[in-house]
């Protein structure tokens, strides 16, 4: 199994510019998420979702949209980026509807806003 | 919203000394998990503590949930160069936050050999 996975890896955009950052995930799972990781502040929620069609906000959402067409995938857009949103992107998954199991990480996206 | 406070940031030990991480939390958690990211990687589930007092261990490590459910604890024993990497918190309300996984700062753990 693939598990999570993110793409791409890494990413430069001009500000201003807009971009998808992917997520898929091949477990079946119900629960969707995305956060954001800055040195010295852990990882900050920025939307997640509990099933097909179901999104929510979480932490940190300004600037951000996402969508949930399918179980499988749950992409993350960036409006117009900017220098604020450089970052290191993580999707995870876990059973349920609720955050209370085991998450499963991607490996993350590695976003460069100049 | 909700708040979890991880200490300390930062962590340098020498091979073989004990180390321990803190998460406290103002309200009462439905839940918290522990999870560890090695340089480079991304957050690795390690445990989930559900029950009030509760005490799990998986070989050095030792986790513990508080008796108020609003602090736990992972204690590393004898640690080794492997154990380098930031260990997370992660905590769950519950209620009508049941969606809702709120991340510790984390703390960088070095070990020297």
């Amino acid at each position: 199994n693939a598990g999570v996975t993110q793409t791409p890896k890494f990413q430069v955009l001009k500000t201003g510019q807009s971009m998808t950052l992917q997520c898929a995930q091949d477990m079946n799972h119900e629960y969707m998420s995305w956060y954001r990781q800055d040195p010295g502040m852990g990882l900050r929620l920025i939307h997640y979702s509990v099933g097909a069609g179901i999104t929510d906000q979480g932490e940190v959402p300004n600037g951000y949209n996402v969508s949930r067409s399918t179980t499988e995938d749950f992409p993350l857009r960036l409006l117009s980026a900017a220098p604020s949103q450089t970052s290191v992107y993580f999707c995870a998954s876990s059973m349920g509807m609720e955050a209370n199991q085991p998450q499963h990480f991607g490996d993350g996206t590695r976003l460069s806003i100049l | 919203g909700q708040q979890v406070m991880q200490i300390p940031q930062y962590q340098h030990v020498q091979e073989g000394e004990d180390f321990t991480t803190y998460c406290n939390s103002s309200t009462t958690l439905s839940n918290i998990q522990w999870y560890k990211q090695r340089p480079g990687g991304h957050p690795v589930f390690l445990i989930q503590l559900v029950k009030s007092g509760e005490v799990k261990k998986q070989k050095r490590l030792t986790f513990q949930f508080g008796e108020a459910k609003k602090n736990s604890s992972l204690h590393i024993t004898a640690t080794q160069t492997t154990d380098v990497g930031t260990y997370f918190c992660a905590a769950n309300a519950g209620g009508t936050s049941y969606g809702k996984l709120t991340f510790g700062q984390g703390t960088i753990l070095t070990v020297h050999p």
